[in-house]
């Protein structure tokens, strides 16, 4: 059972172009939504979250729009660079119980910035 | 940068075999987590632990084993290694405090059975 999908499973932009990585979720006790970035060779590391009761989270470059009626959250990078080409998770969690802490991930989406 | 750590990073071992793959961490964590990271780098939840002397299995059932004896450490065992074992192998752990405390993972094992 996917509780997370995430889309596309590769994604390829420009330099200096917008890249967009799409969730979708299923369990509406989800109430944590990171996403995580990986390099080759690297455990995922803490990108950006967003909690639901706001609909957008920016940080830098980095965009987090959620639409909790839709159930759909994604990830927007601005001006992407090619330091930026790495696999990008989205994930969610739920408070309580046995559940808490635990992250559901995405299928994982591959970047790749052109220079 | 996280002090999270995982010994070894490649590993290639024979069908039968038993192996256990070593997590450690020096934040004092009280949650640590083991995922398995398919080739096409989707990541499950195999086993994880809120403490000391406490362990459950993840969403994802897995044949390997865990203990947590030590805050710091947290093995993952597989008595008898089969090809379909063949994963990377993720250790994460994260503070006690609130949901929003992020996992912080180790490079992780890359595990290959024959």
């Amino acid at each position: 059972q996917q509780q997370v999908k995430q889309s596309p499973q590769s994604l390829i932009v420009q330099k200096g172009g917008i890249s967009i990585i799409n969730c979708a979720y299923e369990n509406t006790a989800f109430d944590y939504f990171p996403w995580y970035q990986q390099f080759p060779g690297k455990g995922p590391a803490l990108l950006i979250a967003i909690r639901p009761d706001v609909s957008e989270k920016k940080e830098g470059r980095f965009t987090i729009s959620f639409n909790k009626s839709a159930k759909q959250f994604s990830l927007h990078i601005m001006d992407s660079q090619p330091g930026d080409s790495a696999t990008y998770f989205c994930a969610a969690s739920k408070a309580g119980g046995t559940s808490y802490g635990k992250l559901t991930f995405g299928q994982g989406t591959i970047l790749t910035v052109h220079p | 940068e996280a002090d999270i750590y995982q010994t070894p990073r490649y590993l290639v071992i024979g069908t039968g075999k038993k192996i256990t793959l070593e997590c450690s961490q020096t934040m004092g964590h009280d949650k640590m987590y083991w995922y398995q990271q398919d080739p096409g780098m989707e990541l499950h939840l195999i086993h994880y632990s809120y403490g000391v002397n406490s362990t459950e299995k993840g969403d994802l059932s897995s044949e390997s084993t865990v203990s947590r004896i030590r805050t710091e450490h947290f093995p993952l065992t597989l008595e008898s290694a089969r090809p379909s074992h063949t994963s990377q192998y993720l250790c994460a752990s994260r503070n006690q405090q609130g949901l929003g405390s992020p996992l912080h993972f180790g490079n992780g094992t890359r595990l290959t059975v024959t």
